[in-house]
C-alpha cells in the first residue's frame, strides 16, 4: 500500500531532550516536507526536500533539523525541544511539483505525530 | 506568503452548496485543495495548474484565476461526509520557490442532516 509512515504517533518529552520523528514513504517520491499544525494557524512548513541531499528551510525552521540521505526517509530532529514546539507534526511527500496538464501531483500526508514538550 | 482563505467557517444542511475561496499575493504555479477530518491527516482533493483547470471527484470542483491569483472550491449538494476542514495550498510560480507549498489557515465546513 502506498503510504507515508510517521513514528511515533504520540510523544511526550521533557525540555532539552533530543528526539527524532521518523518519516518514510514507499512511493519513490522526490519531494518531502515537514509541517506543523497549530490551532488557528493552519499548516506551516518547517523544512522541505526536493531530493536526496537537497533540503531547504520552510517558514518555521528554528529549532529543527532534517536530513535526506535516502530518497524514502526524511527524519525531523529536535536537538533541544522546548514547550513552544508542542504541536501536531505532519510529514508529506509528492512525486514532484512539475505537474502538467492532466497530471495529479498532490501531497500524501503521514498520520501525524502529536508532540508534547513539558 | 500564506494564502488567505474565506470564509473561516461554513455551516450547511445536507444538499446545500458551498464555496470556499483562496487568494494569494504572489503569482502562482499551482493551487492544491485538501480536506482534513478531525483527528486525521489532510487528504489531497485536487490540484489546479497554471494554464489549466482540473476537476476533482464526487461533486467537488474548483477554479483557478491566474490573473487574480485566486482559487475557489465548489461543493455542490453537500453530503454529511463533506464535513471537515478544507485547506488550500499554493505553490509560487516555478521561477522562484519550486516545490514549496504554503497552506491557508483552513475553512471549517460542517454539514448537518
Amino acid at each position: 500500500e502506498a503510504q507515508v509512515t510517521q513514528n511515533p504517533r504520540y510523544l511526550i518529552t521533557v525540555t532539552g531532550k533530543k528526539l527524532t520523528v521518523t518519516c518514510s514513504q514507499n512511493m519513490n517520491h522526490e519531494y518531502m516536507s515537514w509541517y506543523r499544525q497549530d490551532p488557528g494557524l493552519g499548516l506551516r512548513q518547517i523544512y522541505y526536500s526536493m531530493n536526496v541531499e537537497v533540503t531547504d528551510k520552510g517558514d518555521v525552521p528554528e529549532g529543527y533539523k532534517v536530513s535526506r540521505k535516502e530518497k524514502r526517509n526524511f527524519p525531523l530532529i529536535l536537538e533541544s525541544p522546548s514547550p513552544n514546539q508542542t504541536s501536531l507534526y505532519f510529514c508529506a511527500s509528492s512525486l514532484n511539483s512539475a505537474g502538467g496538464p492532466g497530471k495529479n501531483y498532490g501531497y500524501t500526508f503521514g498520520s501525524g505525530t502529536r508532540l508534547t514538550v513539558v | 506568503q500564506q494564502p488567505v482563505q474565506s470564509p473561516q467557517a461554513v455551516i450547511l444542511r445536507e444538499g446545500e452548496d458551498a464555496v470556499i475561496n483562496c487568494s494569494s499575493s504572489k503569482a502562482l504555479y499551482s493551487v492544491h485543495w485538501y480536506r482534513q477530518k478531525h483527528g486525521e491527516a489532510p487528504v489531497f482533493l485536487m490540484i489546479l495548474l497554471k494554464g489549466g483547470e482540473q476537476k476533482g471527484h464526487e461533486k467537488i470542483s474548483a477554479s483557478f484565476n491566474e490573473k487574480k491569483q485566486q482559487s475557489s472550491l465548489y461543493l455542490t449538494a453537500s453530503q454529511l461526509s463533506y464535513s471537515g476542514t478544507y485547506f488550500c495550498g499554493t505553490e509560487a510560480d516555478r521561477g522562484s520557490t519550486l516545490g514549496r507549498l504554503y497552506f491557508g489557515r483552513g475553512t471549517q465546513l460542517t454539514v448537518w442532516p
